[in-house]
């Protein structure tokens, strides 16, 4: 079965610093990854995306993550981290192979602090 | 990009009342559409997939007589919680994937949600 696994439910930075939300992720197959971010009062919104196409994905607001097979991680890096990036951020992999369903991970809340 | 709107963002109701969620696809057809609950500071739950002329299907340990979904068209799904609990009490979120079709890894677009509070 699918699963991923955020390590760390609670990430503090400086604005400015660089960002790392972890991801290990368990599959059956070659996996389909995705980045969600929530921000209060609004829906989820895709940051990024992993479909085998190239292991390191950019996303949107300077986002990014690269898929390590070795290492069944799927991490989220930013280089410099902004206030208007706290929110929560969620770890998503695809059900199986041929279904649009998704499976999330526990979340992981960025705070951002001045 | 596409938009799901849900209705309504928030609602209080009475033990023992139904509640009815409207999930709304505003700029694109949806024969599929998703939905979640979310608890405080948890993560999103899969319920049951919303299947545009069909049954629904539930995920293991879901009541579908207690969480009942209707894809009457193609761009709306409603999940009502029938005779609903405090412990009902929740956030509910839809989705809708976009055009390509199951295993085309396309983008999923998410509603805002809906707070329910059963008293």
């Amino acid at each position: 079965a699918q699963s991923v696994t955020q390590l760390d439910s609670h990430v503090s930075v400086s604005e400015g610093t660089p960002v790392l939300l972890r991801c290990n992720y368990s599959s059956s197959y070659s996996p389909s990854l995705f980045w969600y971010v929530q921000h209060p009062n609004k829906g989820l919104q895709l940051l990024l995306k992993y479909t085998s196409a190239a292991t390191l994905v950019k996303g949107i607001n300077g986002f990014e993550a690269e898929f390590k097979k070795s290492e069944t991680s799927f991490h989220l890096t930013k280089p410099s981290a902004h206030m208007s990036d706290a929110a929560e951020y969620f770890c998503v992999v695809s059900a199986s192979y041929n279904t649009d369903k998704l499976i999330f991970g526990t979340g992981t809340r960025l705070q951002v602090f001045p | 990009g596409a938009v799901v709107s849900q209705h309504p963002s928030w609602v209080i109701c009475k033990s023992g009342t139904s509640v009815k969620i409207e999930c709304r696809s505003l700029d694109f057809q949806a024969t599929t559409m998703f939905w979640y609950r979310q608890f405080p500071k948890q993560s999103l739950m899969l319920m049951a997939t919303s299947n545009e002329g069909s049954k629904a299907t539930y995920e293991q340990g879901v009541e579908k007589d207690k969480f009942l979904i209707n894809h009457a068209s193609l761009t709306l799904s409603t999940l009502t919680v029938t005779s609903a609990h405090p412990e009902d009490s929740s956030f509910y979120i839809c989705s809708a994937p976009g055009a390509g079709g199951p295993g085309s890894y396309n983008e999923q677009f998410f509603g805002p949600g809906t707070r329910l509070t059963v008293l």
